[in-house]
């Protein structure tokens, strides 16, 4: 069975702050991982995808990488703004290859202070 | 542009009776999932369908039915609402080894 977890579960930072979100996963065998961020009330909207078979990926401030041997995935945040405040989610696909499922981590609540 | 639309963005309904709610794309994906999310936890995968394929997760109550007559469209219907039921439900489409595209959601409450 696959288990995502995410630490710390919120997070307050004052703005221009750098950070790390943490993500582990209890099974290496993951087909990709994405992270999400969703807002109060909203849907969710992918922010970085990485193939198990790569490290990092970059999009603007943020850069995630994956380590599969060790379970875990980070998501950076450099310079952070009050409009990153939000839910980050992480998320594998487990189980099946390209036709498994996410299995979802319960999430980061970041609040930016400015 | 928005590429995955559900409607209504907030459903209310009477304890008991049946209510719809839909769920379109405009990406072509040939993978949709419905997930059932509750305030302050991860989403949770009810079902989804592979093409025509239904899969339904083993855990999901049998009050939860879904359709998809075409790629574009998928609805999942919730035969006699509880209270429990109660949460947001998230579409999501996704193709190959691209990203998930998720929808805004639809906000149920049950009175």
């Amino acid at each position: 069975k696959q288990e995502v977890t995410q630490i710390p579960a919120a997070l307050s930072v004052p703005e221009g702050e750098n950070l790390v979100l943490n993500c582990s996963f209890t099974d290496s065998a993951i087909y990709n991982l994405q992270w999400f961020r969703q807002d109060p009330g909203k849907g969710l909207t992918s922010l970085l995808l990485i193939q198990s078979s790569q490290r990092e990926q970059t999009s603007g401030r943020l850069n995630a990488s994956l380590d599969k041997s060790s379970g875990r995935s980070t998501l950076y945040i450099a310079a952070s703004q009050p409009g990153d405040s939000a839910t980050y989610l992480c998320a594998v696909i487990w189980g099946g290859g390209s036709q498994g499922n996410l299995i979802f981590g319960k999430g980061t609540k970041l609040s930016v202070k400015p | 542009d928005a590429m995955v639309i559900q409607n209504p963005r907030y459903q209310v309904t009477q304890f008991g009776k049946p209510v719809t709610l839909s769920c379109s794309q405009t990406l072509n994906h040939n993978v949709m999932y419905w997930y059932q999310q509750k305030s302050s936890q991860a989403p949770k995968l009810l079902f989804h369908y592979y093409d025509k394929d239904f899969n339904n997760e083993a855990d999901t109550p049998d009050n939860f039915q879904s359709r998809r007559p075409n790629t574009s469209f998928c609805f999942l219907d919730i035969r006699s609402p509880g209270l429990g039921d109660a949460a947001m439900y998230l579409c999501a489409t996704r193709t190959g080894n691209q990203p998930q595209h998720f929808g805004d959601g639809t906000r149920l409450s049950i009175l």
